[in-house]
C-alpha cells in the first residue's frame, strides 16, 4: 500500500521549459519534504513544508519552487530546468519529529 | 553546524560475512538518529532509527546499530550478509530548528556483495 506517491516516476523535461513533479501522501503527516539527489550523492533538501509554513533552504536556486494545496499534495516546480537539473527528487512526509517516509521518486532528465 | 559523514564510500564484502557501516555525526543537542537503505532507482526505505532508550537497536532485514554518544557514532551491522543488500545505505541525523523539523543525511555507502 503507497503512502508516499510520486508522479510521474520518469520525466522528460527541455532545457528551460517549465516542470512539475507532484508527491500525493495517505497518511495526514503534517511534514512534507523535497530532496533532489545527483547520482551518487546524498539526498539534499530543497525546502519542506511544516504545516502550511514554508521552509526554504538557503541554497536552493530561485528556479525551484513549491507548492502545498492541501494535506496531501505538494508539487515541486522548476521554472527553468538546466541541464545541471537532472536528478532524482524525492518527495517524504513525517509527523512532527517522527520518521520520514520516502516516495519512491521521480527521475528527471533534461534534454 | 549539524553534519553526518559516513567515512567509507565503498564497502564490498562476501555474502556470509559479518559487516559494519560506519556513521559519525555531529549535533549540539540528543540526536534521532536513522539509517535508510535504496535500491538503484528506488526512494529510501527506513532500516532503523533511534529516538532514546536502548543504544542498541533492532531493525528490518536483520540490521541493527549502536548509539555511542561519546564517539557521536551510530554503526549499523549485520552478523551475516545476503546478496540482496547490495545496496546504498545512508545515515541521517534528525534535527529542529525554530519549530521545523528536517534530516540531514551522510554520503552514503555503497555495499557489493560477492557470492
Amino acid at each position: 500500500d503507497a503512502m508516499v506517491i510520486q508522479n510521474p516516476r520518469y520525466q522528460v523535461t527541455q532545457f528551460g521549459k517549465p516542470v512539475t513533479l507532484s508527491c500525493s501522501q495517505t497518511l495526514n503527516h503534517n511534514v512534507m519534504y523535497w530532496y533532489q539527489q545527483k547520482s551518487s550523492q546524498a539526498p539534499k533538501l530543497l525546502f519542506h513544508y511544516y504545516d502550511k509554513d514554508f521552509n526554504n533552504e538557503a541554497d536552493t536556486p530561485d528556479n525551484f519552487q513549491s507548492r502545498r494545496p492541501n494535506t496531501s499534495f505538494c508539487f515541486l516546480d522548476i521554472r527553468s530546468p538546466g541541464l545541471g537539473d537532472a536528478a532524482m527528487y524525492l518527495c517524504a512526509t513525517s509527523l512532527g519529529q517522527g520518521r520520514a517516509f520516502f516516495g519512491q521518486g521521480t527521475r528527471l532528465t533534461v534534454v | 553546524a549539524q553534519s553526518v559523514t559516513q567515512p567509507d564510500i565503498h564497502i564490498t564484502v562476501s555474502e556470509g560475512a559479518s559487516l559494519e557501516l560506519r556513521c559519525n555525526y555531529s549535533y549540539g543537542a540528543t540526536p534521532y538518529l536513522f539509517w535508510y537503505v535504496q535500491s538503484p532507482g528506488q526512494g529510501l526505505q527506513l532500516l532503523l532509527k533511534y529516538f532514546s532508550g536502548d543504544t542498541l537497536v533492532q531493525g528490518i532485514k536483520g540490521f541493527e546499530a549502536e548509539f555511542k554518544r561519546s564517539q557521536s557514532s551510530f554503526n549499523l551491522r549485520k552478523p551475516s550478509v545476503h546478496w540482496s543488500d547490495a545496496a546504498e545505505y545512508f545515515c541521517a541525523v534528525g534535527t529542529s530548528t525554530s519549530g521545523t523539523y528536517k534530516y540531514i543525511f551522510g554520503t552514503g555507502t555503497r555495499l557489493k556483495v560477492l557470492a
